[in-house]
């Protein structure tokens, strides 16, 4: 119940096009669902993050979409370019903990 | 300046011996927390205080011992090392874990146990 589905674990797009990782969860008492991107050798980055009474966020090229009756969100990147080449990773944090569980991972490679 | 710092960043050292991992913030956060990435990325989280209060220990071996002497530093230390705790450890911050949950990362320290 603790767990967070990521997938796929790898992704290749083309520049320009549209980036799509996708997560669920069984923990309904999950309130906060972040983004992080993750460059080689770096600390993970927060990139967006949403809370479940909340549909779709949008921020820049990058947008959550939440279903919670489904128990599933996602990351869209549109427009993706070589820049964005990174490790993706979804997580949830139980309400009133101080923890993130984090899904496994995207690798996602964008090709000039 | 760099939100969250942690040295030193590569730390290779034998089976058995003892080794300390630094974290510093500068966020004036509440929360601080210690994550382990293994070698399939997978990031998994060890320890959380909150004012320099321990919250959460997820089930990590006693070898395993944080300290926080106030609330801008966690300081890892592990005793005995073993061939298995060789992945690279994280320190993060939040300001709390009720109105902003989001959490910052530093560049890691890669441990190497040999």
């Amino acid at each position: 119940q603790q767990q967070v589905k990521q997938s796929p674990q790898s992704l290749i797009v083309q520049k320009g096009g549209i980036s799509i990782i996708n997560c669920a969860y069984e923990n309904t008492a999950f309130d906060y669902f972040p983004w992080y991107q993750q460059f080689p050798g770096k600390g993970p980055a927060l990139l967006i993050a949403i809370r479940p009474d909340v549909s779709e966020k949008k921020e820049g090229r990058f947008t959550i979409s939440f279903n919670k009756s489904a128990k599933q969100f996602s990351l869209h990147i549109m427009d993706s370019q070589p820049g964005d080449s990174a490790t993706y990773f979804c997580a949830a944090s139980p309400s009133g903990t101080y923890k993130y569980i984090f899904g496994t991972g995207t690798r996602l490679k964008v090709l000039a | 300046d760099t939100a969250v710092s942690q040295t030193p960043k590569y730390l290779v050292t034998q089976m058995g011996n003892d080794k300390s991992i630094k974290c510093e913030q500068n966020l004036g956060h509440d929360t601080m927390y210690w994550y382990k990435q293994d070698s399939k990325k997978f990031l998994k989280i060890m320890f959380s205080y909150n004012n320099k209060e321990l919250i959460i220990n997820e089930t990590v071996p006693n070898r395993f011992s944080p300290k926080s002497p106030d609330k801008a530093h966690l300081n890892l230390h592990i005793n005995s090392l073993e061939l298995g705790d060789s992945a690279v450890y994280f320190c993060a911050s939040s300001q709390d874990h009720i109105v902003r949950h989001e959490a910052f990362f530093g560049q890691g320290t890669r441990l190497t146990v040999v």
